[in-house]
């Protein structure tokens, strides 16, 4: 069964400590995603990657690191640095072909207290 | 910049009525344009994809068109049930950086 995995589901975390967000896809596509949803503000772009071993800022990637090693896998680390990390977090792939569709991940909602 | 609106921000309907979101984008040289769903608290689900060849896709009781020149593109529900109760985005993808651009959505709420 083709698709993308995020874990866990919902994280709460102390305000000050780094977290990492899991997203693994199966189905071999090259390009990730993160994205960052709040209430009122639509998706915005925190990272993306479309190849392994490289990654490019998006429109929010302050506080934010990622890292590309396998194909499969785009963790995204919530470093002390981001000022409001509360929020629910999707992450995405990118078929190629021709169509360039983009599937999303379940999502995880994290919570910083 | 591209930029994708979607007006009203929420919708009310009784069942079984007939209905269309409206999504509108500034930058005519799009590649595609998807169409997604949303129910609270999930991820988003890929309804339909326009290439910027075609003129429309359907898909059960869902069609969306896409007018290019006019940077418009609509989702068309064909009587409404509660389960169609949800979110729906629109967002183009242009190719360039290969990003997507995304509207905020229409809350849509289908009235039992």
């Amino acid at each position: 069964d083709g698709g993308i995995t995020q874990s866990p589901k919902y994280l709460f975390r102390k305000e000050g400590q780094n977290v990492t967000l899991s997203c693994e896809q199966n189905l071999n596509h090259d390009a990730m995603y993160w994205y960052r949803q709040d209430p009122g503000q639509g998706l915005r772009l925190i990272y993306y990657s479309q190849i392994v071993n490289d990654f490019q800022k998006g429109d929010i990637a302050e506080g934010y690191s990622v890292s590309r090693e396998k194909k499969e896998s785009f963790p995204l680390t919530v470093t002390s640095a981001q000022k409001n990390p509360t929020a629910f977090y999707l992450c995405a792939s990118r078929s190629e072909g021709g169509f360039y569709e983009q599937y999303f991940g379940p999502g995880t909602r994290l919570t910083v207290t | 910049k591209q930029e994708v609106t979607q007006i009203p921000a929420a919708l009310s309907v009784p069942e079984g009525e007939n209905l269309v979101l409206n999504c509108s984008f500034t930058d005519s040289a799009i590649y595609n344009l998807q169409w997604f769903r949303q129910d609270p608290g999930k991820g988003l689900t890929s309804l339909l994809l326009i290439q910027s060849s075609q003129r429309e896709q359907t898909s059960g009781r869902l069609n969306a068109s896409l007018d290019k020149s006019s940077g418009r593109s609509t989702l068309y529900i064909a009587a409404s049930q509660p389960g169609d109760s949800a979110t729906y985005l629109c967002a183009v993808f242009t190719g360039a950086n290969s990003k997507l651009t995304f509207g905020k959505g229409i809350t849509l709420s289908v009235r039992p």
